[in-house]
């Protein structure tokens, strides 16, 4: 168990649709990242905050949006939702950029 | 641009047997290089990272990497590997293009490692 909670662990939702994947870092962890896992595309970036503020984005689409609570837990926000979607999304989270990340279990995500 | 490559998507081995995983890296500057693991249903798990000093990094569950500057390399090592090495391994590198603020891995493409008895 790395530390790091993601909820919900499955979640099957229709085309046009919008859901949130929820994310607690490890405990003194200050830095959250989110990776979305898909069988054409592999493990791709999509964003990182640190302690509430973005520090990078990778390919995050348009459709897509996250934020980082006061309490360091974060949301991924995914909306206009698509086949294509569906993916492993993946938090992890470090103490501080530069240090080990270590990930969570990931929420699996299939749009219908 | 800056990436890692797994060359191969499977390794076979027999118990008990040493294992390789290879990777190899193209980056800007000193690289810093992860290996995780991967069971079926279950998150990235960190095996070791090298970031400077000593190019054999010793990591979780026996595994060993060694860096190779010369050859832009980071290959994952066992001497002797059980069943339960059976998984979906991948090497991955901080994405430096990102500026000291952000800290994002690069991941390669995975190598699926099978271990029979």
């Amino acid at each position: 168990d790395s530390g790091v909670t993601q909820t919900p662990k499955h979640l099957i939702t229709a085309t046009g649709q919008r859901v949130t994947l929820r994310c607690s870092p490890r405990s003194g962890d200050l830095s959250v990242y989110w990776y979305q896992q898909s069988l054409d595309q592999g493990l791709q970036f999509l964003i990182q905050y640190y302690n509430g503020e973005e520090r990078a984005k990778g390919n995050i689409l348009e459709r897509f949006s996250a934020q980082q609570f006061p309490d360091l837990h974060s949301e991924l926000n995914l909306s206009s939702l698509e086949l294509g979607d569906s993916a492993l999304y993946f938090c992890a989270s470090s103490v501080a950029p530069g240090n080990t990340i270590y990930f969570g279990e990931g929420s699996w995500l299939t749009v219908v | 641009a800056q990436s890692v490559a797994q060359p191969e998507d499977q390794v076979n081995v027999a118990e008990g047997n040493p294992l390789t995983v290879k990777c190899t890296y193209s980056v800007s500057g000193n690289p810093y290089l992860f290996w995780y693991v991967q069971y079926p249903n279950r998150g990235l798990q960190f095996l070791l990272k090298y970031i400077t000093g000593d190019n054999l990094v010793k990591g979780s569950y026996g595994f060993e990497a060694e860096f190779n500057k010369s050859q832009t390399s980071f290959h994952l090592k066992k001497p002797s590997a059980l069943v339960s090495d059976s998984a979906l391994y991948f090497c991955a590198v901080r994405d430096m293009s990102l500026g000291q603020a952000g800290t994002a891995l690069i991941f390669g493409k995975g190598t699926t490692l099978s271990v029979s008895s």
